[in-house]
């Protein structure tokens, strides 16, 4: 089975201020026989259920803010949220989608600092 | 409006058995793969099963293999989790979920309903 991890398990950025989540995967999860990275994040506020924010990686979601964006491949990959709001103060679960079991990674949670 | 709506939660003696419901409306049911998500209150997301449009796959976490069942009936919009036998352990949040491929993120997910199993 596919391992995510993600660090760190929390984080405090001034508003305005660039947040960075960083999520491993036990294997890659690079299709090579077309290039796509089977990797998505999502964003879940409190009593709310996520919200998809990214996938293939760096794919943004219709209506998702472009301060939000996606990197990485093969093992290591990345979310950036360039310019905290307040609005953002959430948990963020990074998920690979490559295998069958479909593994989230344990989660982020961003404050204001 | 794009919507997933869950219900048959509730508080169920271990052992018991549950029946989960989740209807969409707003899109093309049969024409997506489905799946159940739980989670623990305060704890992170954990992939329970899916099935594709026909009902020809369908598949489990290891967790609730053998125990759960999941079912669809695109006349009526609705996707199913029959949960037998349940632990403490099956204690969470579900949430049903969709995708349009095999290999796809999961765009749509309902709000959720409460599964409590205790004495």
């Amino acid at each position: 089975d596919i391992v995510m991890t993600q660090s760190p398990d929390s984080l405090a950025v001034s508003l305005g201020e660039r947040a960075t989540i960083n999520c491993k995967s036990s294997q890659s999860v690079l299709y090579r026989s077309n290039n796509k990275n089977y990797l998505a994040w999502y964003q879940q506020k409190p009593g709310q259920p996520p919200k998809l924010l990214i996938y293939w990686a760096s794919t943004r979601e219709s209506g998702v803010p472009d301060r939000f964006s996606g990197s990485g491949s093969g093992t290591d990959f990345t979310l950036t949220i360039s310019s905290l709001q307040a609005e953002d103060v959430a948990v963020y679960y990074c998920q690979e989608y490559y295998s069958t079991i479909f593994s989230f990674g344990p989660g982020t949670k961003v404050d204001i600092k | 409006e794009v919507q997933l709506v869950e219900s048959g939660g509730g508080l169920i003696q271990p052992g018991g058995s549950l029946r989960l419901s989740c209807v969409a409306s707003g899109f093309t049911f049969s024409g997506y793969w489905m799946h159940w998500v739980r989670q623990v209150p305060g704890k992170g997301l954990v992939w329970v099963s899916r099935i594709n449009s026909d009902e020809s796959i369908t598949t489990y976490a290891d967790s609730v293999k053998g125990r759960f069942t999941i079912s669809r009936d695109n006349a009526k919009n609705t996707l199913y989790l029959q949960m037998n036998s349940l632990r403490a352990e099956d204690t969470a949040v579900y949430y049903c979920t969709r995708a349009y491929m095999t290999d796809d993120a999961f765009d749509i997910w309902g709000q959720g309903t409460m599964v409590t199993v205790s004495s």
